[in-house]
């Protein structure tokens, strides 16, 4: 199967720094690309939906000016946490859709763990 | 939006035993219905998904019943083994749309 790689796998930074975690599809094209949310024992939560050189579209209640999102190339997606604070401290996971699949399936990447001190 | 439940929550089942888990959705609109298995520390991977064509589908010890009906499918797994321990989530895909809602997941704890 397709393969989704994220780095890093996990972070930890200082309240107030900003954070990039970077989503990258090493055999096939992601046209779109979405970032999820996990807290512990929680399920998944979308954040936003990229696709390649448009703006992301966010959803309901996820702060864009937070959570930067940006899909410059068909392979790489990156979320950059700005000024992150210990609320932010969670597990970030990418999935990817190529266009090549044209299946429905999303392919996992195995996530990024950030802990804000 | 997309309501997506599971049932149960969590599970334990004794190896060798199987097990049901059950997801309910609200779009009728859904027409692409996968599984995922997510171990401690990682991303989700699929392990079955059915296309709204087909009403069951198998493959060697795992296998998805689909009831579009009634708005649900579930997962079964048999003769489970202590490494299918893990949660597992629902994530229904309606028509045109590549926005996964996951459901509540199910924590499954194969006892040895």
């Amino acid at each position: 199967g397709a393969v989704v790689s994220q780095h890093p796998s996990w972070v930890i930074c200082k309240s107030g720094t900003s954070v990039k975690i970077e989503c990258r599809s090493l055999d096939f094209q992601a046209t779109t690309m979405f970032w999820y949310r996990q807290f512990p024992k929680q399920s998944l939560m979308l954040m936003a939906t990229s696709n390649e050189g448009s703006k992301a579209t966010y959803e309901q209640g996820v702060e864009k000016d937070k959570f930067l999102i940006n899909h410059a190339s068909l392979t790489l997606s990156t979320l950059t946490v700005t000024s992150a604070h210990p609320e932010d401290s969670s597990f970030y996971i990418c999935s990817a859709a190529g266009v090549s699949v044209g299946t429905g399936e999303l392919f996992f990447g195995e996530g990024s763990r950030l802990t804000v001190l | 939006g997309e309501n997506v439940e599971q049932h149960p929550s969590t599970l334990s089942v004794q190896e060798g035993d199987s097990a049901v888990i059950k997801c309910t959705y609200s779009d009728s609109a859904s027409n692409y219905f996968p599984w995922y298995k997510q171990e401690l520390g990682k991303g989700p991977q699929l392990i079955i998904d059915i296309r709204s064509n087909v009403g069951e589908k198998k493959d060697q010890r795992i296998a998805v019943t689909l009831n579009k009906t009634a708005k649900h499918f579930s997962l079964h797994i048999t003769e489970t083994q202590p490494e299918d321990s893990a949660v597992y989530f629902c994530a229904p895909l309606g028509a045109g749309t590549y926005k996964y809602i996951f459901g509540t997941g199910t924590r499954l704890k194969v006892l040895a």
